[in-house]
Parts: structure tokens; sequence; C-alpha cells
């Protein structure tokens, strides 16, 4: 059974600094690896897709990286704002089903 | 194509109520799942049809939970008797065929049950 943890379970940093989300799988025989944000009370936003045959994906200050060997997953967010605090959530796409972690609450402070 | 939609975005309920969700997946999406996320965790398999069939269900689902998807289309998912429990977002996703672990999520109706 496909188990994700994300660490920390919460992050609070000043706004501008760079920072990392670390997203860990138990079972390497994944298809793919989602990164999404999720607002207070709302659903679900993409924010980048990694292919398993990937080791990383860039989308404007976001980058994630994936190392399936490992089992390791990260999401690298450059010149943090305020915009960005929300809860960001790891999501592994096993054959059929997707399993995800609990998320990482974000709060960037002005 | 619109994506994923869901109906309602909001539902409040009282304890006892029945209520019922309806998804429309991506046409021509063969596959469509249900997730349920509680406040603070993941959101968590709860059962997924292929075209008309339902393949699976996650124990998560008791038997007060219902879900369909009549003619392969759209699908619903039926709470009866509500608790305090059951409140939570209720997520929706579909996949194309020969891809399921390619899901595209819906927005999510978030149900509270009072």
């Amino acid at each position: 059974k496909q188990e994700v943890t994300q660490i920390p379970a919460a992050l609070s940093v000043p706004e501008g600094e760079n920072l990392v989300l670390n997203c860990s799988f138990t079972d390497s025989a994944i298809y793919n690896l989602q990164w999404f944000r999720q607002d207070p009370g709302k659903g679900l936003t993409s924010l980048l897709l990694i292919q398993s045959s990937q080791r990383e994906q860039t989308s404007g200050r976001l980058n994630a990286s994936l190392d399936k060997s490992s089992g390791r997953s990260t999401l690298y967010i450059a010149a943090s704002q305020p915009g960005d605090s929300a809860t960001y959530l790891c999501a592994v796409g096993g054959y059929q089903k997707v399993t995800f972690g609990t998320g990482t609450k974000l709060q960037v402070i002005p | 194509d619109t994506g994923v939609s869901q109906d309602p975005r909001h539902k409040i309920t009282k304890r006892g109520q029945n209520v019922t969700f309806r998804c429309d997946p991506i046409s021509e999406h063969n596959r469509l799942y249900w997730y349920r996320q509680t406040l603070g965790q993941g959101p968590e398999f709860l059962t997924y049809f292929q075209n008309e069939a339902q393949l699976e269900k996650s124990r998560l689902l008791s038997d007060r939970f219902s879900a369909e998807r009549p003619k392969g289309s759209f699908s619903t998912l039926e709470i009866q008797r509500t608790e305090q429990g059951d409140s939570a977002m209720y997520l929706c996703a579909s996949s194309p065929s020969g891809r399921p672990y390619e899901q595209y999520f819906g927005p999510g109706t978030r149900l509270t049950v009072t």
C-alpha cells in the first residue's frame, strides 16, 4: 500500500524567501507525481505534474523534482509571496489510484 | 472542454438528511473517481467507475453512501442519514481511456452537516 508523507506539516517564512517542500513515498512503482495547491475551503489547483520518466518540471517560480529510486519529490518555490500562502499537497499516481499526502500548510509573512 | 465540474460547490444540511452530489467528468473520459477530504487531511479514495461499472469501493464508503454513473457519463454520490462526521470536501476526478493514472480533479463539493 502506497504511503505518502509530507514534511514539514506547516511552514512560516518571510516574504521573498526561497523554500522547499518535501514529499516522500514508499512504493517507487509510480506513474507520475503531482503537486497541488489548496486554499482554505477550496478545491485542488494542479501546479506541476511530473511523469515517472522525468526528473523535474518548472512553472514560473515553481520547480518540482522527482527521484523515484529514493521515493522523494521536492517542490521549490522561489521568491515567495504572501499570495503563495496555502496548503500544498503531493499526490502520487499509481496505475489506478492517486494517493495523497496530508499536505504542508505554508504561510508567507509580508 | 471545461474540465471536471461538480455541483453543488457547497452544501449545508442537518444531521439525518440525505444529500446528493453530482460530478460531470471531462467528456470521453471513461474513468471517474470519488475522493473525500476531511479537515487537515489529504483526499482519500472512495470509489471509481469505468464507464457505468463501479469497479472498486473503499472501506471508507459505508452503507449510507451510494454512487452511480448511469450511462457512463455523469456520476452522483448520495449520502443517506448524514452524520456530522460526513462533513468533508468531496472531490471528483476523471481519467482518459488507457491512462487511469492521469486524473483530473474537479473543484469539489464542501459538505457541512450541522
